[in-house]
């Protein structure tokens, strides 16, 4: 049972345009959420995250947008660069966000390749 | 800062052998886990240590056996590798609760 799911296997956009990347999740223990961007041969890094007592987060470009009722998350990327080209994993994790004992365990959804065209 | 190191970054075995994925962190992380990366299947938890001397499963533990002597270091064992461990494995590791996983490499098997 994929507890994580990000449907769109990929996304394609062109530069400057914004980028909008889904994920929803089935388990309403979920409380903390992540995303991971992935380079071809490299390890996933972290890009950014949110609680659930939050329903917005945003580090520069990358906004991570949380909808609990719908259990559903989404990245935007405004603008997309070339260099965002990359797989986008989301994560999620119960415990995290109310201080509990999740120690860092985390649920990852499929990916979604996306590709920024210049 | 070397971060995680896996080694190898690829092998190939044939049905029955084993071996061992090595992973060390230099960072004094508590958290450290492997994950297997399949087409579709996105990362998957395999094992998990919480410190020195403590160990759990993931999601697909399976086939694999796991230990943690030491905060850097944490081996994944194949016992007796079969082809639907042909994959690619990630070590992670991270402070207790935060979430922010900082992962190797990646070591690609091959199970003939």
């Amino acid at each position: 049972d994929q507890q994580v799911k990000q449907n769109s296997p990929s996304l394609s956009v062109q530069e400057g345009r914004i980028s909008i990347l889904n994920c929803d999740y089935t388990n309403s223990m979920f409380d903390y959420f992540l995303w991971y961007k992935k380079y071809p041969a490299e390890g996933p890094t972290f890009l950014i995250s949110i609680s659930s007592i939050k329903d917005k987060n945003e580090d520069g470009r990358f906004t991570v947008f949380l909808n609990k009722s719908a259990k559903h998350l989404s990245l935007h990327i405004v603008p997309s660069q070339p260099g965002d080209s990359a797989v986008y994993f989301c994560a999620a994790s119960a415990g995290l966000g109310g201080g509990g004992t999740s120690y860092g365990k985390l649920t990852f959804g499929q990916g979604t390749i996306l590709t920024v065209h210049p | 800062n070397a971060g995680v190191t896996q080694t190898p970054k690829f092998q190939v075995l044939k049905t029955g052998q084993s071996m061992t994925l090595q992973c060390a962190q230099d960072m004094n992380h508590e958290y450290m886990s492997w994950y297997r990366q399949d087409p579709g299947m996105g990362l998957r938890l395999i094992h998990y240590s919480v410190g020195a001397g403590i160990t759990d499963q993931g999601e697909v533990p399976n086939g694999y056996n796991v230990s943690r002597s030491t905060t850097e270091d944490f081996p994944l064992r194949l016992l007796s590798a079969a082809p639907s461990q042909t994959s690619v494995y990630f070590c992670a590791s991270s402070y207790l609760g935060t979430g922010e996983l900082f992962f190797g490499e990646g070591s690609r098997l091959t199970v003939l």
